[in-house]
């Protein structure tokens, strides 16, 4: 089943505890995308990857992380957390950046 | 930047059709518009994409008009299930780099 798994699915930390939300994806994607979405803010974009090897800043990527060593897994990585990273994480995939995107179920992270 | 506007919300009763407008400002000419559902709690879900004039799926019909500066999802026949959040997505010069729209809440009544 082709699919985008995030994990964990529920997280709460305090603040300054590092933290990393895994993500993968198994329909041999080239882009991949993490997004956080807030009440009344929709979804933002964090970062993006066009291709292994390669990640650029979306709207929001202050205080975020990513690495993108083999083309399945898109990692987020937290080093100092605070209570504004509070929010619902979605990560998603693509052929590249065009097309269809498929999203995780999403990570809901609380930082107190 | 591909900044989209759409309405906050619409009501509509089961069986009737609903029609979503997003504005997109400054579109690139090789942009595709995209649409994309969303339920409570759940990742988005691709509905439908278009370039140009009229797409349609089994879920819906994308217009797009000739300068592109806006585009029309239209939900035939809406269901209780169809209440949800649409996004309509823009896209920056930035090729990767993606802006949703704020969505439109679709809230179907019996």
């Amino acid at each position: 089943e082709a699919q985008v798994t995030q994990n964990p699915r529920y997280l709460i930390t305090v603040t300054g505890k590092k933290l990393t939300v895994t993500c993968s994806q198994n329909m041999n994607h080239e882009y991949m995308s993490w997004y956080r979405q807030d009440p009344g803010l929709g979804l933002r974009q964090i970062y993006y990857s066009m291709n292994v090897e390669v990640t650029d800043k979306g709207d929001v990527p202050e205080g975020y992380k990513v690495s993108r060593k083999e083309k399945r897994n898109f990692p987020l990585i937290l080093e100092s957390p605070s209570p504004n990273q509070t929010s619902l994480y979605f990560c998603a995939s693509s052929f590249d950046g065009r097309y269809e995107q498929y999203f995780g179920p999403g990570t809901r992270l609380t930082v107190t | 930047l591909a900044k989209t506007t759409q309405p906050i919300s619409m009501d509509s009763y089961e069986g009737q059709e609903v029609n979503i407008t997003c504005s997109h400002n400054n579109i690139a000419t090789n942009d595709y518009i995209t649409w994309y559902q969303q339920f409570p709690s759940q990742g988005p879900r691709f509905i439908i994409q278009g370039y140009k004039t009229k797409v349609t799926n089994e879920v819906a019909s994308l217009f797009i008009p000739a300068d592109r500066k806006s585009s029309t999802l239209s939900l035939p026949r809406v269901s209780l299930s169809d209440t949800a959040v649409y996004y309509c997505l823009g896209r920056t010069d930035s090729w990767g780099k993606l802006q949703f729209g704020a969505g439109t809440q679709v809230v179907v009544t019996p």
